[in-house]
């Protein structure tokens, strides 16, 4: 089983480029999120979804954009990348808001 | 300040020593969970709960809602359990506050 897939696994970014960060599960999950850990602090939430076309904003969502067209896929954009976004970025999903928590191996992005 | 706080934020064992991490909350909620993240990053869910206790293997999470405190247990610890620990816990909808994690080291 593959999970939860996210891509890719390391990046540096310039200031101002822009990038997505490619998630997908394989387990027909309806909810979906995108988390991002800083040194030292929990991790908080970005954007989540809870079935396909339709997103919402979490914690911490200023700078990036997300979509849902599919079940499966949940890509995460930033644009005009600041270094306050350097983070590891993890995507999740669950099948519902009171199950199991599937993470992805996280994304190391560095905005230089 | 912080909707859950974990305690001790490092924590470094012998092998085979009984470990105990903390979580206490500040809210009300709908499920805890506990996860387990490893040094190249990964994290697994372990437990969720919404009271009473739960056991795997040698692991046991308990969780007192009235105190809004919950404790993750290891016993006959081993250093593959050297990882951070987290404590998150859900509010009702998709709304989830996290701690810090709890950083363990098993020495062999």
């Amino acid at each position: 089983n593959a999970g939860v897939t996210q891509t890719p696994k390391f990046r540096i970014l310039k200031i101002g480029q822009s990038m997505t960060l490619q998630c997908t599960q394989d387990m027909n999950h309806n909810y979906m999120y995108w988390y991002r850990q800083d040194p030292g602090m929990g991790l908080k939430l970005i954007y989540y979804s809870v079935g396909a076309g339709i997103t919402d904003k979490g914690e911490v969502p200023n700078g990036y954009n997300v979509s849902r067209s599919t079940t499966e896929d949940f890509p995460l954009r930033l644009e005009l990348a600041a270094p306050s976004q350097t983070s590891v970025y993890f995507c999740a999903s669950s099948l519902g808001p009171g199950n199991t928590i599937y993470f992805g191996e996280g994304s190391w992005l560095t905005v230089v | 300040k912080n909707e859950v706080e974990q305690s001790p934020q490092n924590l470094t064992a012998q092998e085979g020593e009984f470990i105990t991490i903390n979580c206490s909350y500040s809210v009300g909620i709908s499920a805890l969970h506990w996860l387990q993240q490893h040094p190249g990053g990964g994290i697994v869910s372990l437990f969720m709960l919404s009271s009473g206790k739960k056991k795997h293997g040698r692991l046991i999470a308990t969780i007192n809602i009235q105190e809004k405190h919950s404790s993750l247990h290891i016993t006959a610890s081993h250093p593959r359990d050297s990882a951070v620990y987290i404590c998150a816990v859900r509010l009702t909808g998709n709304q989830f506050y996290f701690g810090t994690g709890t950083s363990l080291t098993v020495i062999p």
